[in-house]
């Protein structure tokens, strides 16, 4: 079963605007990582966010953790046409049925138009 | 290290049918797993192994299914009697337990096997 719920489904921008996406998980973890995925394609690790951290940054990239809720985003600023992808987060489960493998979210489908 | 390959990319075959997906992980990685998605949806887990142990299988891994690493290496995917609702990408990741020991478990995927049942 699905551990993440992503919120929006789909996001349409243009390019040079930020973009945000929301994820939402029920279990307690140990951390929480977001993917890309190109059409057709396998999925690439972005980054990650320990548990017991609040926010990280890597280039564009922007991801903020808030283990209370139960809850993460992923801000991708100044956004160009080629973040155009599926962006999924994983989380990495610290006990229960879900130890041990990453449970994916259904994914936000992000277009940036030029 | 070219990463994580899978083979083959595409595969049409019939109902009923037995199909075989193929993986080599990246060489220094012990964990392999196996994940199936389908369109407009998140990769959903089916197994994984630690070596060549298999660890773990989901619920969603019928009796239909069975998949192998021998000696730790490659792994395959075995799906017997294909159904239509078998068609889907089938993605392969790997990844190292030393990672995962120090709470960072990322996995490096494949660029997926799709296939499609008709």
């Amino acid at each position: 079963s699905q551990q993440g719920e992503e919120d929006p489904q789909a996001l349409s921008i243009q390019e040079g605007e930020n973009a945000t996406m929301n994820c939402s998980y029920k279990t307690s973890i140990n951390n929480l990582q977001w993917y890309r995925q190109n059409s057709g394609r396998g999925l690439v690790h972005l980054i990650l966010i320990r548990s017991n951290e609040r926010e990280k940054h890597s280039g564009r990239l922007r991801v903020t953790l808030d283990t209370s809720k139960k809850s993460s985003s992923l801000l991708i600023t100044a956004s160009r046409a080629a973040d155009t992808a599926s962006y999924f987060c994983a989380t990495d489960a610290r006990w229960g049925t879900s130890y041990g493998k990453l449970t994916f979210g259904q994914g936000t489908i992000l277009t940036v138009h030029p | 290290d070219t990463g994580v390959s899978q083979d083959p990319r595409h595969k049409i075959t019939k109902r009923g049918q037995n199909v075989t997906f193929r993986c080599d992980p990246i060489s220094e990685h012990n964990r392999l797993y196996w994940y199936r998605q389908t369109l407009g949806q998140g990769p959903e887990f089916l197994t994984y192994f630690q070596n060549e142990a298999q660890l773990e299988k989901s619920r969603l891994l019928s009796d239909r299914f069975s998949a192998e690493r021998p000696k730790g290496s490659f792994s395959t995917l075995e799906i017997q009697r294909t159904e239509q609702g078998d068609s889907a990408m089938y993605l392969c990741a790997s990844s190292i337990t030393s990672d995962s020991a120090r709470g960072a478990n990322v996995l490096t995927f494949g660029a997926g096997s799709r296939l499609t049942v008709l």
